[in-house]
């Protein structure tokens, strides 16, 4: 069974520009989760889609947002990135029916010069 | 929001040495996991485990979901597990994981 994808696993971006990441859940799982990992700040909830909504965002700025496709696979974009936007974006994907266990991604390590 | 505690922030051990990490959480839970962060940063699930107890190898972890704490177990260390370790909850009604800040583990040949 495939696991969680993530596309790029790196990406280099200059301040003031849009970032897109991507994620492909497991097979079955209809939630994906986005958490970000930067430098100080442990690792944080960002959004929370299911069934194609949104179901809940962690206190990032709205310039965070992102959505979900008819097979689950989600997008993160990042508007107007400032330089502490740097760090790694963890996927994870569940199934919110079956169990509450989450599955994580490799990750995309995003830079801001 | 619910506090999740991780102790000690950093363990040294020799290989074949055996340890424990404690995870305390401030609210009743409905999910907490153990992870291993690997080098290139992918969190590897090791436990789910709200309650009970339950073992992999050398690995084994306890929650007492009563009491609000897990534990996870390492025996016999191995310089592959080195790392960091998380613990991550959710409350009961949600879903995001809380995480802690982990516990370094450095284990010496």
């Amino acid at each position: 069974e495939a696991g969680v994808t993530q596309s790029p696993t790196h990406l280099i971006k200059t301040r003031g520009q849009q970032a897109t990441l991507r994620c492909s859940p497991i097979s079955g799982h209809t939630s994906v989760y986005w958490y970000q990992q930067a430098l100080g700040l442990g690792l944080q909830f960002l959004l929370w889609y299911d069934e194609g909504e949104e179901r809940n965002r962690g206190n990032f700025p709205p310039r965070f947002s992102g959505r979900q496709f008819p097979n689950y696979s989600s997008e993160l974009n990042v508007n107007a990135l400032e330089l502490e936007d740097s760090a790694l974006y963890l996927c994870a994907s569940s199934h919110r029916g079956l169990s509450y266990e989450q599955y994580f991604g490799p990750g995309t390590r995003l830079t801001v010069t | 929001g619910i506090q999740v505690e991780q102790s000690p922030p950093d363990l040294i051990l020799q290989e074949g040495a055996n340890s424990t990490l404690r995870c305390n959480f401030s609210d009743s839970v409905n999910n907490l996991q153990w992870f291993h962060q690997n080098p290139w940063g992918q969190l590897i699930n090791l436990f789910y485990i709200p309650s009970g107890t339950k073992q992999n190898g050398r690995l084994s972890a306890t929650t007492v979901a009563t009491e609000r704490y897990s534990l996870l177990y390492i025996s016999s260390s191995q310089t592959t597990d080195s790392g960091v370790y998380f613990c991550a909850v959710s409350p009961r009604g949600d879903y995001k994981l809380s995480f802690g800040a982990g516990t370094t583990v450095t284990v010496r040949a």
